[in-house]
């Protein structure tokens, strides 16, 4: 079990450029979520979804997109990047047949935007 | 009100000690509540889950106060390893609704 992955680790972006993260679980996890974490914040909800084909916002959606095609992984797109998305960024999952939702996280991805 | 408060910290304690951390929350609908610690620059981990009043593994022992709205974690015979950022997570029944606050950083010295 590799648990929860993201692709890729570091990436430097310039402003304006797009690109997609992706997440993937292998535990058959209902639930998944994208977080980002700046210095000295908690993580804050960008999207998430709740089974294939369903998405929706979080706290801070704004400048991104999310695809859930494959219960397995959840893509984040940045489709013009700016310097205010440099930023740590988390998958998480979880199951839903339990009301706690305790969520597994991927070891993130880096992301700098000059 | 925040809905999650933590104090920062750093707590500096040495190894051995005993160590507690406190955490109010602001709504009253939470049922259940994570504790995870979270290393420098690495993912959140679950370290303990507690559902009614507390719970205990190993060192570690928390303890929720519905009343005051506040859940505590508390580490015995503290070790290096314990040097981390523990992150109180009330969960109030939604899957947006998990709110993860800034945490309070450890350190543990010899």
């Amino acid at each position: 079990n590799a648990g929860v992955t993201q692709t890729p680790k570091f990436r430097v972006l310039k402003t304006g450029q797009s690109m997609t993260l992706l997440c993937a679980q292998d535990m058959n996890h209902e639930y998944m979520y994208w977080y980002r974490q700046d210095p000295g914040m908690g993580l804050r909800l960008i999207h998430y979804s709740v089974g294939e084909g369903t998405t929706a916002k979080g706290e801070v959606p704004d400048g991104y997109n999310v695809s859930r095609l494959k219960k397995q992984n959840f893509l984040l797109g940045l489709e013009s990047a700016a310097p205010s998305q440099t930023s740590v960024y988390f998958c998480a999952s979880s199951y839903s047949q339990t009301s706690t939702y305790e969520q597994f996280f991927g070891p993130g991805t880096r992301l700098t935007v000059l | 009100r925040k809905e999650v408060e933590q104090d920062p910290g750093p707590f500096n304690v040495p190894e051995g000690a005993t160590v507690a951390f406190n955490c109010t929350y602001s709504n009253s609908a939470s049922q259940s509540f994570f504790w995870y610690r979270q290393d420098c620059r690495k993912e959140p981990k679950l370290l303990m889950s507690v559902y009614s009043s507390g719970n205990e593994d190993g060192r570690f022992t928390a303890q929720l106060n519905r009343a005051s709205q506040y859940i505590s974690l508390l580490i015995r015979d503290s070790k290096l390893s314990d040097s981390a950022t523990y992150l109180c997570v009330p969960q109030p029944g939604r899957a947006d609704k998990l709110i993860f606050g800034t945490g309070t950083r450890l350190q543990v010295f010899p």
